[in-house]
């Protein structure tokens, strides 16, 4: 069966610093992937998504990117972390299919920016 | 953009059906979904729905679908504490990769 690992469950950074958050998935080959973020208010925003090695779509523009080294891992980054980048970062993967497969998502990261 | 609309709480009492009622926008959403959220987890797929469909049943779940009125609705039978959590509303989105969330509602089973 397919699984879904981020890591690590909580950070905490200052400032200015660099961020790598890291998603793996197993038990499936050329997944779609995507990064999520979950403010304060709850609503989820699309952040990035993947279609395949190499390939990122930017939903929003923002001070973060995405990176696909390899089939079945998504990186999120930041070279230097803002206030406002603090949250709940979720990432989720779905079948290579357009628009017909549901989303299975991981445990999710929790960013505080201080 | 479109907007999934969700009321933000229910409370109810263990033993009692809840539904958690959901509007969307999107006509051309081929599926709709429900994800349930515990606290400081992801989201966790319950059920999803084809559009052509207007119920689907899955044990204690029950999804209904008005079309015409753009609504959805998730019916919890003998709802539990465990059932305690944030349910969201998701539809497909018009790019055709994003799933277009609710704010969720915060459901509150009481003993």
């Amino acid at each position: 069966s397919q699984t879904i690992h981020q890591w690590p469950a909580t950070l905490v950074q200052p400032v200015g610093s660099p961020l790598s958050l890291e998603c793996t998935v197993e038990g499936t080959s050329n997944p779609n992937l995507y990064w999520y973020r979950q403010a304060a208010g709850r609503g989820l925003q699309l952040l990035f998504y993947s279609v395949g090695i190499g390939q990122i779509s930017s939903e929003v523009p923002q001070n973060l990117s995405a990176s696909r080294p390899q089939d079945r891992q998504f990186i999120l980054s930041s070279k230097k972390l803002l206030l406002s980048d603090s949250g709940f970062y979720l990432c989720a993967w779905s079948g290579d299919s357009l628009g017909d497969q549901p989303q299975h998502f991981g445990d999710g990261t929790r960013l505080s920016i201080l | 953009g479109e907007d999934v609309e969700q009321s933000l709480f229910l409370s109810v009492r263990e033993g009692d059906s809840s539904v958690i009622n959901c509007t969307y926008t999107d006509s051309s959403s081929t599926y709709l979904y429900w994800y349930k959220q515990e606290p400081g987890a992801g989201l966790q797929l319950l059920t999803y729905i084809f559009s052509n469909m207007d119920m689907k049943q899955d044990q204690r779940l029950t999804v209904l679908l008005n079309k015409k009125d753009k609504h959805l609705s998730l019916r919890i039978a003998d709802t539990q504490t465990g059932d305690s959590a944030i349910y969201f509303c998701a539809e497909d989105s018009n790019s055709g990769y994003a799933l277009n969330f609710g704010k969720g509602t915060s459901l509150l089973v009481t003993p």
